[in-house]
């Protein structure tokens, strides 16, 4: 399967900006997908990105794509503590192959 | 609510028991996934149907594992004979066929523990 991966944690302030980092292996992927999890429960799409693309913006999403580099970066401006969660990347085409999730914790 | 819904929430049995998990897709979605999730990794892939064919199995599901989805509708989700390695979320997932970006939808997973 495919390989994925994501740093296992992130602290950031209230307020401030976060940025959640992924590399995959596999350059197939027509689209490529951030999910959110929350505890107990399953997962959220937050945004994808068509893979000839570089970057789409969704209100307060970033999402950016190297495709030279295989690197995918998720950025939540003005991240909020309802926005504490595990966040999945997620690339290939119908059986999705996921990173283990980063662990994003806002502190006041 | 018309997201994907799953039962049992949670399941606890004991090794060596059967289990059967259901899976109801959104309507009109005929492609359905069962993913599982082991504590601190991501989902891995199971098998997905379109409408009532099984399309394909990965190497994690065992003789054990049975799934069906009868009438291209709700699906089910078997397990023979559990193991304590069984114990996981267990997430099912559907999506239209006719999306070209092919997003999937989350159920809020099964949790089994197999003691």
């Amino acid at each position: 399967g495919e390989d994925v991966e994501q740093s296992l944690f992130l602290s950031v302030r209230e307020g401030d900006s976060s940025v959640i980092n992924c590399t995959y292996t596999d350059s197939s992927s027509t689209y490529l997908y951030w999910y959110k999890q929350e505890p107990g429960a399953g997962l959220q799409l937050l945004t994808y990105i068509f893979s000839n693309m570089d970057m789409k913006q969704d209100q307060r999403l970033t999402v950016l794509l190297n495709k030279k580099d295989k690197h995918l970066s998720l950025r939540i401006a003005d991240t909020q503590t309802g926005d504490s969660a595990i966040y999945f990347c997620a690339v290939n085409d119908y059986k999705l192959s996921f990173g283990a999730g980063t662990t994003v914790t806002v502190r006041a | 609510d018309t997201g994907v819904s799953q039962d049992p929430r949670h399941k606890i049995t004991k090794r060596g028991q059967n289990v059967t998990f259901r899976c109801d897709p959104i309507s009109e979605h005929n492609r359905l996934y069962w993913y599982r999730q082991t504590l601190g990794q991501g989902p891995e892939f199971l098998t997905y149907f379109q409408n009532e064919a099984q399309l394909e199995k990965s190497r994690l599901l065992s003789d054990r594992f049975s799934a069906e989805r009868p009438k291209g509708s709700f699906s089910t989700l078997e397990i023979q004979r559990t193991e304590q390695g069984d114990s996981a979320m267990y997430l099912c997932a559907s999506s239209p066929e006719t999306s070209g970006r092919g997003e999937q939808f989350f159920g809020p997973g099964t949790r089994l523990t197999v003691l």
